[in-house]
């Protein structure tokens, strides 16, 4: 069955870095769009970065541009995010999602805790 | 950036009644317009797509409706496991997406 599990979460001081991963199975990860979305503690939905199939481009949120790089290796199944200088208002849940048309997340993963804070 | 506003915030039902959520687009989507669901302490699920086709899997009470900047999602008899946070999204104009603030639909 679709599988899309995130790791990579955790404790960073303001200003640090963080990579988090998402590991893909049971679809043809090379034929679809992924996504990370993330969602503060208790607040609603916000879309991060965007990357196309065959990662030809990609886009950002205006809150993570300069900062935020996602990228993914289809031989490996796998989506990254790396972030750079972060900010308390990055703390949130990250989830990674995936969609074979473009615009709609299909797939998602259960998520991995960013918490920002010195 | 098209801004979605959704209402009402927080929407109490009964069991085996109907729940009408709305969303309004700040400039029109055309049927680009997506629903999910989320429950507490779990992932957003995929519910509509293009304003009122449902996503595999999505029982028959859950319907879309609208175009332009007028949408809404109708559950025509909820059932305990409908209790949730529901999202809209648009995707006629991105970057970026952009979602709606949600509507809680809680136990009356």
């Amino acid at each position: 069955q679709v599988q899309l599990v995130e790791s990579g979460g955790g404790v960073v001081q303001p200003g640090g870095s963080l990579r988090l991963s998402c590991a893909v199975s049971g679809f043809t990860f090379s034929r679809y769009g992924m996504y990370w979305v993330r969602q503060a503690p208790g607040k609603g939905l916000e879309w991060v970065a965007f990357i196309r199939y065959d990662g030809s481009y990609e886009y950002y949120a205006d809150s993570v541009r300069g900062r935020f790089t996602i990228s993914r290796d289809n031989s490996k199944n796998t989506l990254y995010l790396q972030m750079k200088n972060l900010r308390a208002e990055d703390t949130a849940v990250y989830y990674c999602g995936a969609t074979a048309a473009a615009g709609t997340v299909g797939y998602w993963g259960q998520g991995t805790l960013v918490t920002v804070s010195s | 950036e098209i801004v979605m506003t959704q209402s009402p915030a927080t929407l109490s039902v009964s069991p085996g009644e109907r729940a009408t959520l709305s969303c309004r687009a700040s400039q029109s989507v055309s049927s680009n317009l997506a629903w999910y669901q989320q429950k507490p302490g779990q992932a957003p699920r995929l519910l509509i797509t293009g304003a009122s086709i449902r996503a595999a899997g999505i029982p028959a009470r859950f319907s879309g409706s609208g175009s332009g900047t007028e949408f809404t999602l109708t559950i025509s008899s909820l059932q305990s496991e409908d209790f949730a946070v529901y999202y809209c999204q648009q995707y006629n104009n991105w970057p970026p997406l952009t979602f709606g603030g949600g509507t809680k639909v809680e136990i009356k």
